[in-house]
């Protein structure tokens, strides 16, 4: 079956930018995407990306897919206390989600 | 914007008790999926329907069904309920002819389970 994962936790300072890696195993799905979940709230979505791309920014996102790696990340530029959150890629057959990597952003 | 519309937000019940939680997706949008979501963990794939039939199936217990109705409303029905059973119920509603293919969700239903 699929099998996404995520590293856990990314903590940054407000300012910095932020990487959050998700790596995957089944390359059927045409959309990847990014979810945002703060906490005790439903699941945002962020961005997405086609998966004839290799990378799409969208204000201050940037996703970045390698498809030969089975690789997809989420750059944050000036991340900002309020997008302290756990954040999920997903995408493939039914919407299978990674572990979720929990960002902090520390002022 | 309309957003998904998940009821009742809080539910608490006691063991071997049922429970329903509701799904009002999207105007327009024809397919609904449910997804749970444990302390700490990622969201897991129940089920979901496009037009009143279920489409997928994921790690739902026997305990549990689903089903959408004719306004594209849909309801999860648990009945036996378990310790284990206590998480954040997701209900998630997409459009099958947008070929971004994206969820929405909705803000949740947690149940908690004594």
């Amino acid at each position: 079956g699929e099998d996404v994962e995520q590293s856990l936790f990314l903590s940054v300072r407000e300012g910095d930018s932020s990487v959050i890696n998700c790596t995957y195993t089944d390359s059927s799905s045409t959309y990847l995407y990014w979810y945002k979940q703060e906490p005790g709230a439903g699941l945002q979505l962020l961005t997405y990306i086609f998966s004839n791309m290799d990378m799409k920014q969208d204000q201050r996102l940037t996703v970045l897919l390698n498809k030969k790696d089975k690789h997809l990340s989420l750059r944050i530029a000036d991340t900002q206390t309020g997008d302290s959150a756990i954040y999920f890629c997903a995408g493939f057959q039914k919407l299978v989600f990674g572990t979720g990597t929990r960002l902090l952003v520390s002022p | 914007a309309a957003g998904v519309i998940q009821s009742p937000r809080h539910l608490i019940k006691e063991k071997r008790e049922t429970a329903t939680l509701k799904c009002y997706p999207i105007p327009r949008h024809d397919t609904v999926y449910w997804y749970q979501q444990g302390p700490g963990q990622d969201p897991q794939f129940l089920i979901s329907f496009y037009e009143k039939m279920q489409s997928d199936k994921g790690s739902i217990p026997d305990r549990f069904s689903a089903q959408q109705f004719s306004d594209y409303h849909s309801e999860l029905n648990m009945s036996s309920l378990e310790l284990g059973d206590s998480a954040l119920y997701f209900c998630a509603s997409s459009a099958r002819d947008r070929p971004t293919g994206e969820l929405f969700f909705g803000e949740g239903s947690r149940l908690t389970v004594l």
